[in-house]
């Protein structure tokens, strides 16, 4: 069964550095997502992207956070400047259909971000 | 706005008993989605249920049940005769479909513990 794939599954970072997170949401999906888990915390909705512009931002996604689809596959979370509370899981997610809802997101394992 | 609440926030079951996890939601759509979401100890989000606004069925899935119940804004899940690879933080979620946003809203989640 296909599936999101996330890379580095944990990254340590220095606080002030930035860090890229990779994705690589399902081949035929066109809508990609990432969410933001902190510690013990519910999931809360960053981003979400199709047809290569932001659809949609959270209150959280300011201008410290960008997304970009650099080649036909990969889908970048970049966090400028990290801040120790930048520290959770954050997972991507895509979705197939362009109608809204319509479809469930499938999630990808998630990559551990900590900020030292 | 939306908001998705789950109250339980740990439940602990001996194996093979039934266990039912409460979600309630608000919404202002009156089309909208609603999602269950189990994130084992490993941490991945696996996906279990859509539920749309217009179909009040209640579903079964082998030991796994929703009832989803409109006049209440209730969307419940039942695990029958529990295991313990049913240990997970289970989330409840909500898509909007007439904002235009196609984004989650998750609840806080329930802490299952199924005891041997």
């Amino acid at each position: 069964e296909p599936e999101v794939t996330q890379t580095p599954s944990h990254q340590v970072t220095q606080m002030g550095q930035e860090v890229i997170l990779r994705c690589v949401p399902i081949s035929n999906h066109l809508y990609f997502y990432w969410y933001r888990q902190i510690l013990g915390q519910k999931v809360e909705f960053l981003v979400s992207f199709y047809n290569n512009e932001i659809s949609e931002k959270s209150e959280i996604f300011d201008d410290q956070f960008s997304v970009e689809r650099p080649d036909g596959s990969n889908f970048t979370l970049k966090i400028r400047s990290t801040k120790l509370e930048d520290s959770a899981m954050y997972f991507c997610a895509s979705s197939e259909s362009r109608r809204r809802g319509n479809q469930p997101q499938h999630f990808g394992d998630g990559t551990r971000l900590s900020i030292l | 706005a939306q908001k998705v609440t789950q109250a339980q926030t740990e439940i602990s079951v001996v194996e093979k008993e039934d266990v039912t996890l409460d979600c309630v939601y608000e919404t202002r759509d009156t089309t909208y989605y609603l999602f269950w979401y189990k994130q084992p100890p490993s941490g991945e989000l696996v996906f279990l249920i859509r539920r749309n606004s217009f179909d009040e069925q209640n579903e079964i899935s082998g030991r796994y049940s929703w009832n989803f119940q409109k006049s209440t804004s209730s969307f419940n899940f039942t695990i029958t005769a529990s295991q313990v690879v049913d240990s997970a933080v289970y989330f409840c979620a909500l898509s909007e479909v007439q904002t235009g946003a196609n984004n989650l809203f998750f609840g806080t989640g329930t802490r299952l513990t199924v005891i041997p």
